[in-house]
């Protein structure tokens, strides 16, 4: 059971344009989120991450969004550079240090 | 959609001893697996990339011969910690690629810790 969805597998944006990448959970339990970049052939690298006890969290272009009433987070890249083109990962867990839960990603593409 | 079931979710182990994880694709075939450790708030770290039916392939600074992984069905890779110490005390993550899209699933990991 997917505890955790991203249910875009691709995204195309602009040059300069907002990327907003969304993911959806299903276990009220997560409390604890993350979203990963990963480039082909390379790990995914941490970007930024949020707490249940925040709606928001910040970090230069990045910035993620948290509704837990709809179990529903949203990373929003502005503006869109074409070296933000990969695949981004969320994840959640019910307290940071325990297991995660992975999305299946979502590959932007941010067109020049 | 896509599930890959990874066991157990968590152990603890004396140091010394050997620990397996296993990573099941449930209902697809991965011929093509990774194994990732995590370190709290830190990427995700590429050990090795398991291919079904041949050896695996191991990144930089990652010992082969404490960290075996088996990948030899199309639906199981197994990692073993071979003769467990404290500072192998981490979380593991699996991954299996699908080929016909473009979608890494990855695992829920395994919490190892040795005492």
């Amino acid at each position: 059971d997917q505890q955790v969805k991203q249910n875009s597998p691709s995204l195309s944006v602009q040059e300069g344009r907002i990327s907003i990448l969304n993911c959806d959970y299903t276990n009220s339990m997560f409390d604890y989120f993350l979203w990963y970049k990963k480039y082909p052939a390379e790990g995914p690298t941490f970007l930024i991450s949020i707490s249940s006890i925040k709606d928001k969290n910040e970090d230069g272009r990045f910035t993620v969004f948290l509704n837990k009433s709809a179990k529903h987070l949203s990373l929003h890249i502005v503006p869109s550079q074409p070296g933000d083109s990969a695949v981004y990962f969320c994840a959640a867990s019910a307290g940071s240090g325990n297991q995660f839960y992975f999305g299946t990603g979502t590959s932007l593409t941010v067109i020049p | 959609g896509a599930v890959v079931s990874q066991h157990p979710s968590w152990v603890i182990c004396k140091s010394g001893t050997s620990v397996k994880i296993e990573c099941r694709s449930l209902d697809f075939q991965a011929t093509t697996m990774f194994w990732y450790r995590q370190f709290p708030k830190q990427s995700l770290m590429l050990m090795a990339t398991s291919n079904e039916g041949s050896k695996a392939t191991y990144e930089q600074g990652v010992e082969k011969d404490k960290f075996l992984i088996n990948h030899a069905s199309l639906t199981l890779s197994t990692l073993t910690v071979t003769s467990a110490h404290p500072e192998d005390s981490s979380f593991y993550i699996c991954s299996a690629l699908q080929y016909d899209r473009y979608g890494y699933t990855f695992g829920s990991g395994t919490r190892l810790t040795v005492v």
